[in-house]
């Protein structure tokens, strides 16, 4: 089945810095999703990609959908403390039966103040 | 606009008993989706329903585990005879088409 290579695993960086990870996959999405979870909660959406080359932005963070729509990056500007948490990115294919998500398994993010 | 409800948000069961996790899509969404989460994992999907038809069950155990959408009320996730491997957080996710998916806060399911 269709898997997603996310990384790193972790990051800890500090309070300030700019932080980068991606996901990668050996086949291709219609759309990549970019999601945060926090301990005990749901994952809440960050940002949407829908077209191959899009570049994104919501506030500090900016994402992109690969051209060749197998890979995607998320971007965090000037981290702060509340940016902790789990990133999940996730691919899209809707089509026939199809329309679940596909998520890579996680970056785990740590802001030192 | 409520966002996705879910409920309970922490369920305990002894093994052999039933789990029924219910999902309250967000309003005018009629696309549900369910997905499973084991500890430091990604979500896992399980079903996809549309109302009150099962679109897709390919992520679901054929044994013990259901889903439904009626016409009138929740999503429901019943899952039978419950065994320690069936403890995970539970998620619902709801969408207005085939596309981009919003997540209830899940269900914490813990046999005992």
């Amino acid at each position: 089945g269709q898997q997603l290579n996310q990384s790193p695993q972790s990051m800890f960086i500090q309070e300030g810095e700019d932080v980068s990870m991606n996901c990668t996959s050996s086949s291709i999405f219609n759309t990549w999703l970019w999601y945060k979870q926090d301990p005990g909660e749901g994952p809440v959406l960050l940002i949407a990609l829908y077209k191959a080359g899009e570049l994104t932005s919501n506030g500090r963070l900016t994402a992109q959908f690969g051209i060749t729509r197998k890979d995607s990056f998320l971007n965090i500007s000037a981290s702060i403390p509340s940016d902790v948490g789990i990133y999940f990115c996730a691919g899209l294919n809707y089509g026939g039966s199809q329309g679940n998500l596909i998520f890579g398994k996680g970056t785990k993010l740590s802001v030192k103040p | 606009n409520a966002g996705v409800m879910q409920n309970p948000r922490h369920l305990v069961r002894r093994r052999g008993q039933e789990a029924r996790l219910r999902c309250s899509p967000m309003k005018g969404h009629s696309h549900v989706y369910w997905y499973r989460q084991l500890p430091e994992e990604g979500l896992k999907f399980m079903v996809y329903l549309q109302k009150e038809n099962i679109i897709d069950e390919s992520g679901m155990p054929k044994e013990r585990f259901s889903a439904e959408f009626p016409k009138e009320g929740p999503s429901i996730l019943r899952i039978q005879q419950v065994v320690r491997g069936d403890s995970a957080a539970y998620f619902c996710a709801s969408s207005p088409s085939r596309d981009t998916q919003y997540f209830g806060p899940g269900t914490r399911l813990t046999v005992l």
